[in-house]
């Protein structure tokens, strides 16, 4: 079965600092992986898109990985701001369909 | 501005009473879908759609209906809603499957509540 697995759950930062979220994806075959932000009570907006062939991508101050041997991916956040309060959500696309797995998410806040 | 719109934005209803939530976007993207999100389970895919007149179960389609006779519009029936479908409700798009590495949009959302 498909899997997305988002850790920590939660997290609760000072601006200015930086943190790091984690996905492990048992989805197979891999396709491509994606970060959103999701703020609350509004629709998720993609931040990456990384193919098996891409093993690092960057938005601005966010900075996603991949490895795609040990079906991992993180995603950095640099010189955090008020702003970045929002669940991330990790989502898998298997290969040979419409199959997007997502995983449950973290919910992160920045606080002064 | 390119979107994707959901009306209405919050629903509440009463079971068995049916209710269509509307979907358009003005990307003409080929590719759409339809989620939930419930606390703890993070979205799942009710249906989608990769054309005109070609639609397809998602995760969780028992209870849900779909149309899509216009690129645009993808509507989202339930036809005899239960309380267990109370939910967030969003809509997305986007030109291509999601293995095809395309960016996809989605809506604000709608929060249906079912009692």
């Amino acid at each position: 079965k498909n899997q997305v697995e988002q850790s920590p759950q939660s997290l609760i930062i000072l601006e200015g600092k930086n943190c790091t979220l984690q996905c492990n994806y048992t989805v197979s075959p891999f396709s491509n992986l994606r970060w959103y932000k999701q703020d609350t009570g509004r629709g998720p907006v993609s931040l990456t898109i990384m193919t098996f062939s891409e093993n690092t991508k960057s938005n601005g101050r966010y900075t996603a990985t991949l490895d795609a041997d040990t079906k991992q991916s993180s995603l950095h956040i640099t010189a955090s701001q008020l702003s970045d309060s929002a669940s991330y959500i990790c989502v898998v696309s298997a290969g040979g369909g419409n199959k997007l797995t997502f995983g449950t998410g973290t919910q992160l806040k920045v606080e002064l | 501005e390119a979107q994707v719109t959901q009306n209405p934005r919050y629903l509440i209803t009463v079971t068995g009473k049916k209710l269509t939530v509307t979907c358009s976007q003005n990307m003409n993207h080929e590719y759409m879908s339809w989620y939930r999100q419930d606390p703890g389970l993070g979205l799942r895919q009710i249906y989608y759609s990769m054309n005109v007149e070609v639609t397809d179960k998602g995760d969780v389609p028992e209870g849900y209906k779909v149309s899509r006779k216009e690129k645009r519009n993808f509507p989202l029936i339930l036809e005899s809603p239960s309380p267990n479908q109370t939910s967030l409700y969003f809509c997305a798009s986007s030109l291509g499957r999601g293995t095809d590495s395309y960016e996809q949009y989605f809506g604000p959302g709608t929060r249906l509540t079912v009692t």
